[in-house]
């Protein structure tokens, strides 16, 4: 399997700050990359998918970028709402996810 | 719009067989990839088993242990995981994932505790 490996495992952090978690994969996964938020008790919610592309009804504030090996989801300007797990995802063999990465509150 | 609710024990003891099942609304088996993924508890997302156009294949770390089926005719695929122990304690989620687009469409997700 494609190894993901996130950073930081939790950050800290407040309302308007720019964040950026990266993603790293052990090979080229050829863009085929996602990235999920998920909320205690809920079921993971999924933001960008092909490296950039938002899926319908995401907030412009978050983008994704990258290429290769290494990606990045930055979110401009944090929201209340936006305290969450967020998980990358390869999708170009068979399917891993990263450790993920635990936005709290400073 | 695809909805996905899965159903199944919440209490399985160990040794036993797991078993949930995942009930379709508004879409088709017949296309996109249909998935199984389990979260332990306060732990990562991990891949159980992917269905796709007849092919079914699934995590290596669990592929001896695991099928998934497809019935079609009742719009609904199923989960089965054999000779369970305390590690196979977890919420298991469906999902959908449309070619390209990533899973987009989660179940709301089953808890399964295995214990005797």
């Amino acid at each position: 399997d494609i190894q993901m490996t996130q950073s930081p495992s939790t950050l800290s952090a407040s309302i308007g700050d720019r964040v950026t978690i990266t993603c790293r994969a052990s090979q080229s996964i050829n863009n085929w990359l996602a990235w999920y938020q998920q909320k205690p008790g809920k079921a993971p919610k999924l933001l960008i998918y092909k490296v950039s592309t938002l899926e319908r009804g995401v907030p412009s504030r978050f983008s994704g970028s990258g290429s290769g090996t290494e990606f990045t989801l930055t979110i401009t300007s944090l929201q209340p709402d936006d305290f969450a797990t967020y998980y990358c995802q390869q999708y170009d063999n068979y399917w891993t996810f990263g450790q993920g990465t635990k936005v709290e509150i400073k | 719009q695809v909805q996905l609710q899965e159903s199944g024990p919440g209490l399985v003891k160990p040794s036993e067989t797991l078993s949930l099942t995942c009930s379709v609304s508004g879409g088709s088996l017949s296309s996109d990839y249909w998935v199984w993924i389990r979260q332990p508890p306060g732990k990562g997302l991990e891949r159980v088993a992917i269905y796709d156009s007849g092919r079914t294949t699934y995590n290596p770390s669990l592929k001896s242990r695991v099928t998934m089926s497809v019935d079609t005719s009742e719009n609904q695929f199923s989960l089965k995981l054999t000779s369970v122990t305390a590690a196979d304690t977890a919420v298991y989620y469906c999902a959908r994932h449309v070619y390209g687009r990533a899973m987009a469409v989660w179940g709301q997700g089953t808890t399964v505790t295995v214990s005797s």
